[in-house]
């Protein structure tokens, strides 16, 4: 069965203390995985695409690597503003339509 | 990136009354639309997907007559919650998809019926 688990689903760091949000999955005929970064009340931010194991791509704190069966979103000494919640999406399939979603990871970043 | 507007952003109704959300692509062509309903704390939840000029599949439990989607051009899609009741309450997000890697999701817009 094709799934996506993100853990932990809550996260609370020290302003600059770093850390990595997983996103593990299961799926046939992966085409990308994404991240979202998620603030209440807003659709969802593009953060990365990521096609294949060994990638990697950075955004001013963030990295985002991807293996085989999972993905790591790093944050490297996260400020309050970066408190958001954190989705990890996969999208599978022959036309790619198909897009699984992890259940996200709620990050506060304490000043 | 790609810009994805959604409108209205927050619509309050009455119960009984319908409700159109617009979602457009603007500065790509969508050949595929994307709605999603996400409740609070939740992740989303694919609604429905519709092609340019074609009719809407829905996901299993999401009634067709209730959420009319149109996706009558490449650049613009519709959603009408039908006949809105309180549990309808909820934020729907569109995802508009065409050529491009990246997936860009609409800003959403947050429906409440009283």
């Amino acid at each position: 069965e094709d799934q996506v688990t993100q853990s932990p689903e809550a996260l609370r760091l020290q302003e600059g203390e770093s850390s990595s949000l997983n996103c593990s999955y299961t799926v046939s005929g992966l085409r990308g995985l994404f991240w979202y970064r998620q603030d209440p009340g807003k659709g969802p931010e593009f953060l990365f695409t990521l096609y294949s194991a060994g990638e990697e791509k950075e955004k001013e704190r963030l990295k985002a690597t991807l293996t085989k069966k999972e993905s790591f979103l790093h944050i490297t000494a996260p400020k309050p503003e970066d408190s958001a919640t954190y989705l990890c999406a996969v999208q599978a399939g022959y036309t790619g339509n198909q897009f699984y979603f992890g259940t996200g990871t709620s990050l506060t970043v304490i000043p | 990136g790609a810009v994805v507007s959604q409108h209205p952003s927050w619509v309050i109704c009455k119960s009984g009354t319908s409700v159109k959300i617009e979602c457009r692509s603007l500065d790509f062509q969508a050949t595929t639309m994307f709605w999603y309903r996400q409740f609070p704390k939740q992740s989303l939840m694919l609604m429905a997907t519709s092609n340019e000029g074609s009719k809407a599949t829905y996901e299993q439990g999401v009634e067709k007559d209730k959420f009319l989607i149109n996706h009558a051009s490449l650049t613009l899609s519709t959603l009408t919650v039908t006949s809105a009741h309180p549990e309808d309450s909820s934020f729907y997000i569109c995802r508009p998809s065409g050529d491009q890697y990246e997936q860009y999701f609409g800003p959403g817009t947050r429906l409440t019926v009283t």
